[in-house]
C-alpha cells in the first residue's frame, strides 16, 4: 500500500517553454503533498508544501510563479515549471502524506521526474 | 536554525557492520526518518524514531537518543546492494521534515 506514481519520468524540452509534472497518491488519501528538487550528489530540497484544496507554502528561494502547484483532488498534485530554463534541470521528486497510511507522518515518494532543459 | 548533520561518505566492505551517525538541532520533534535513495531514483523509507533507543528490522537497526540530538543507521552482513546514499530527516513542530546531505556508502567486496 501507499504508492506514489509520477509522470513523465523524464522529459526533455526547449528553454522558455512550460512542463507539467503529475504527481498522484494511487491506493490512499494525499492530504499534503510535498515537491522536492534534488541536484546531482545533492540531498533532497524542499520547494513546496500543498493542502488538498489550498494554495501551496513555498520555502524561501523559490518563485511560486515560476513553480506552480496545483493540489485540486485529494490524489492529485501537479507542479508545471513555466518558461523552463537550462538551470531548471533537475530531478523533481514528489511526496505525499495522508489518511490511511499510518500513524508516522511517514511521506511516501514518487520515483522522480528527471527534467532537462535545452 | 535548524541542522542536520551526517557524514558525506563511509565505505565497508560486504558481510561487515557499518553505522552511520546522524546529529541534529531544530525546532521542536515530531521523528526523525532515515531514507535509502540509490542513485537516479526516489527514496525508500527504511525506519521512524520518535521515542529513545533501538529499532530493529531485519538487517537495518536505528537507534535515536532525544536528549543527545543523535541518531544512527546500524546496517549489517552488507550487501553489495546496501551502495546507495543513506538521508537523515527529522520532523520539526510544524511536522515538516528537514533533510540531512546524505551519506554516501560505498560497498567494497
Amino acid at each position: 500500500g501507499a504508492v506514489v506514481s509520477q509522470h513523465p519520468s523524464w522529459v526533455i524540452c526547449k528553454s522558455g517553454t512550460s512542463v507539467k509534472i503529475e504527481c498522484r497518491s494511487l491506493d490512499f488519501q494525499a492530504t499534503t503533498m510535498f515537491w522536492y528538487r534534488q541536484f546531482p550528489k545533492q540531498s533532497l530540497m524542499l520547494m513546496a508544501t500543498s493542502n488538498e484544496g489550498s494554495k501551496a507554502t513555498y520555502e524561501q528561494g523559490v518563485e511560486k510563479d515560476k513553480f506552480l502547484i496545483n493540489h485540486a483532488s485529494l490524489t492529485l498534485s501537479t507542479l508545471t515549471v513555466t518558461s523552463a530554463h537550462p538551470e531548471d534541470s533537475s530531478f523533481y521528486i514528489c511526496s505525499a502524506r495522508g489518511t490511511g497510511t499510518g500513524d508516522s507522518y511517514e511521506q511516501y515518494f514518487g520515483p522522480g521526474t528527471r527534467l532537462t532543459v535545452t | 536554525g535548524q541542522n542536520i548533520d551526517q557524514p558525506t561518505e563511509m565505505t565497508a566492505t560486504e558481510g561487515a557492520i557499518v553505522q552511520i551517525n546522524c546529529t541534529y538541532q531544530t525546532s521542536g520533534f515530531n521523528g526523525l526518518f532515515w531514507y535509502q535513495q540509490h542513485a537516479g531514483e526516489a527514496p525508500t523509507f527504511l525506519s521512524y524514531n520518535v521515542l529513545d533507543g533501538l529499532e530493529e528490522k531485519g538487517r537495518f537497526s536505528s537507534f535515536l537518543s532525544r536528549s543527545k540530538g543523535y541518531s544512527y543507521l546500524l546496517l549489517k552482513e552488507l550487501q553489495m546492494k546496501d551502495s546507495a546514499s543513506y538521508l537523515c530527516a527529522v520532523m520539526d513542530s510544524n511536522y515538516q521534515l528537514i533533510w540531512g546531505a546524505g551519506t554516501k556508502l560505498i560497498i567494497k567486496p
